[in-house]
């Protein structure tokens, strides 16, 4: 098993442009997770899904949207990309409602300028 | 409402000696807690988990935690750290709803020769 992927690792983003964070995971998790990281605040969730065709919000969902068409991908879309969107951003996953241990991909580094 | 502290943004540590990382939380019900470690340039990845029972738990690279629930802390330990502990350690809370994981600050730990 690959586990959770994610591309890119590295992007740099104009302000006002779009784009989408890939994230896919093949152990065929239910739930699956967008967080950002900023130093000294841990992960803030972004979205969250729990099954492929539902999808919800986190704590800072503004900015970023998301779709789960299929159970392996979960991508996240910048609409308009802005310098406060420069972070790292995780993508997770979990088997099911009662695993509560969740699988981190790799990361991608996202700058904005 | 439910938080997460870790109160040491960093600790430096002699190789061979103890470590110790902080974490208190606020939850209202019985928690479920994680230890997860990043290494630099690398995703989080899980120590230890704690769900109930015996409230000390052992995890992978010889980390141990203690929950308790009088003080609301779930702190990690290491008897004898080694150079490749140097990483950042995040202190996790999961709530069931959303199937979210709230995190705390992180603590950065540099391991001195």
């Amino acid at each position: 098993n690959a586990g959770v992927t994610q591309t890119p690792k590295f992007q740099v983003l104009k302000t006002g442009q779009s784009m989408t964070l890939q994230c896919a995971q093949d152990m065929n998790h239910e739930y699956m997770s967008w967080y950002r990281q900023d130093p000294g605040m841990g992960l803030r969730l972004i979205h969250y899904s729990v099954g492929a065709g539902i999808t919800d919000q986190g704590e800072v969902p503004n900015g970023y949207n998301v779709s789960r068409s299929t159970t392996e991908d979960f991508p996240l879309r910048l609409l308009s990309a802005a310098p406060s969107q420069t972070s790292v951003y995780f993508c997770a996953s979990s088997r099911d409602r009662g695993s509560h241990e969740q699988y981190f991909g790799p990361g991608t580094r996202l700058t904005v300028t | 409402a439910q938080s997460v502290t870790q109160p040491d943004i960093h600790i430096t540590v002699s190789e061979g000696a103890s470590l110790e990382l902080r974490c208190n939380y606020s939850y209202g019900a019985t928690p479920y807690l994680f230890w997860y470690v990043q290494s630099p340039g690398q995703g989080l990845q899980l120590l230890l988990k704690y769900f109930s029972g015996d409230t000390l738990v052992q995890g992978i690279k010889g980390f141990e935690a203690e929950f308790k629930r009088s003080q609301s802390s779930f702190n990690l330990r290491k008897p004898s750290v080694h150079w490749s502990d140097a990483a950042e350690y995040f202190c996790a809370v999961f709530k069931a709803a959303g199937n979210k994981l709230t995190f705390g600050g992180g603590t950065r730990v540099l391991v001195k020769p």
